[in-house]
């Protein structure tokens, strides 16, 4: 079992609409978690951090963390074209700081 | 210019040779990592470094040696470069006072094409 894991996707959404991108993970020793943005093609880039149990919301993205259940979300609102790329789930276990990935999930934004 | 700058950017070789990636950081972070990116199996950490001294195995070390010569260089050899290690290779830096943050700077990745 991956220690963090994503569908590959692609997820295809209209422009306008809600993405959501989810993500689980199995070590319960985990506390941070991480959105990263990769285009074709470039390195990722950092969107999102969540450490808390809830939801944290950056303009038109929210994060949600379910420790509980071990599950993180990413929710795009307003599905830009430009948000098309793939969004890599990654986790950090304090203490190690390391950090690991997920194999990303495709986001197709269709105009 | 880039904060965390990749050498070469892209490179072609044949099976058996040693092949040297470099990285080197403006960012003044102490924690310096090297990760590989194949399709659908996302990244994956070679090593990580904590500072000069300080040398740690990832997950997929086998058939990788790395060189922390200061601060703020940190290089990947692959002693005798095999075809499936053909891959999108990337340095990354962190600061080790983001401990719950954790944010990772990338370079712009090194494609390695072993014939």
């Amino acid at each position: 079992q991956k220690e963090v894991e994503q569908n590959s996707g692609p997820l295809s959404v209209p422009e306008g609409a809600i993405a959501s991108l989810n993500c689980t993970y199995s070590d319960r020793g985990s506390q941070s978690f991480f959105w990263y943005r990769q285009y074709s093609g470039k390195s990722p880039e950092l969107i999102m951090f969540i450490y808390s149990n809830g939801d944290k919301e950056d303009g038109r993205f929210t994060a949600q963390l379910n420790k509980a259940s071990q599950y993180v979300s990413l929710l795009i609102r307003d599905s830009q074209p430009s948000d098309s790329a793939t969004y890599l789930c990654a986790a950090l276990k304090r203490g190690y700081q390391k950090v690991t990935f997920g194999t990303g999930t495709k986001l197709q934004v269709i105009p | 210019d880039a904060d965390v700058t990749q050498t070469p950017r892209n490179r072609i070789t044949k099976t058996g040779k040693r092949i040297m990636l470099e990285c080197s950081q403006t960012k003044g972070h102490d924690r310096m990592y090297w990760y590989r990116q194949d399709p659908g199996l996302g990244l994956r950490l070679i090593y990580y470094s904590f500072d000069v001294k300080d040398i740690n195995k990832g997950e997929i070390s086998d058939g990788y040696s790395v060189s922390r010569q200061a601060q703020a260089k940190f290089s990947l050899s692959l002693e005798s470069a095999i075809p499936n290690q053909t891959a999108l290779y990337f340095c990354a830096t962190a600061s080790s006072g983001a401990d719950l943050t954790g944010e990772l700077f990338f370079g712009e990745g090194s494609r390695l094409t072993v014939l």
